[in-house]
């Protein structure tokens, strides 16, 4: 089955230690994207790639860093330098730009760092 | 300022009963408004409306866009516990970038 397969389901981290966290999708998207969701708020937008190699920072960047080497993978890395790192992160992909198409949603990753 | 706003932002119903949740929007090149579904872990695409006044339907589940007064709404009639969930509104602006309102909880009691 097609999907986006987020990893770990559940992250515990101490303060000051980078982590990173896995979004791999199947279903051959060429954008991918994170999001950051905390209670009470909408999704916001962390970083997205339209194309492999390539990728622009969204709303609520500092902090977080990602990658774009191959087009199944964009994972992403929450820094120590990232102020409020515990919330939930939601990886999505959709099919192209130039085309009106939804966003596809992995499971999520509750990181939590204390 | 780019904004989408939903109301209302909590709602507890009873099993039966139809509900309307809403979504105003401002935002600037304005391509397609989505609504998903979020129970507990990942939404789940419900619609993607993109022409005014076209009701697009699945189930006991509707929805409408107004894109001269910049709304949409969902409409879920003889609603059942499976229901409850959180209800994102999104608007793609651009190609494939999008703002998400804050969600409507809806609770549906037995």
């Amino acid at each position: 089955d097609g999907g986006i397969t987020q990893s770990p389901k559940y992250l515990f981290r101490k303060e000051g230690q980078n982590v990173t966290l896995s979004c791999e999708q199947n279903l051959n998207h060429d954008a991918m994207y994170w999001y950051r969701q905390d209670p009470g708020q909408g999704l916001r937008l962390i970083y997205y790639s339209q194309i492999v190699n390539d990728f622009q920072k969204g709303d609520i960047a500092e902090g977080y860093s990602v990658s774009r080497e191959k087009k199944e993978s964009f994972p992403l890395t929450v820094t120590s330098a990232q102020k409020n790192p515990t919330a939930f992160y939601l990886c999505a992909s959709s099919i192209s730009q130039g085309r009106n198409s939804p966003l596809h949603f992995g499971n999520g990753t509750r990181l939590t760092v204390t | 300022e780019d904004k989408v706003v939903q109301s209302p932002l909590s709602l507890v119903v009873h099993e039966g009963d139809t509900v309307t949740l809403n979504c105003s929007y401002e935002v600037t090149n304005f391509r397609s408004l989505l609504w998903y579904k979020q129970e507990k872990k990942a939404p789940t695409f419900l619609f993607m409306l993109t022409s005014s006044g076209i009701e697009k339907k699945s189930g006991r589940l509707s929805s409408i866009l107004d894109k001269k007064e910049l709304f949409s709404i969902l409409n879920i009639t003889a609603t059942q516990t499976g229901d409850s969930a959180v209800y994102l509104c999104a608007v793609e602006y651009n190609f494939n970038k999008f703002y998400f309102g804050s969600g409507t909880k809806l609770n549906v009691k037995p």
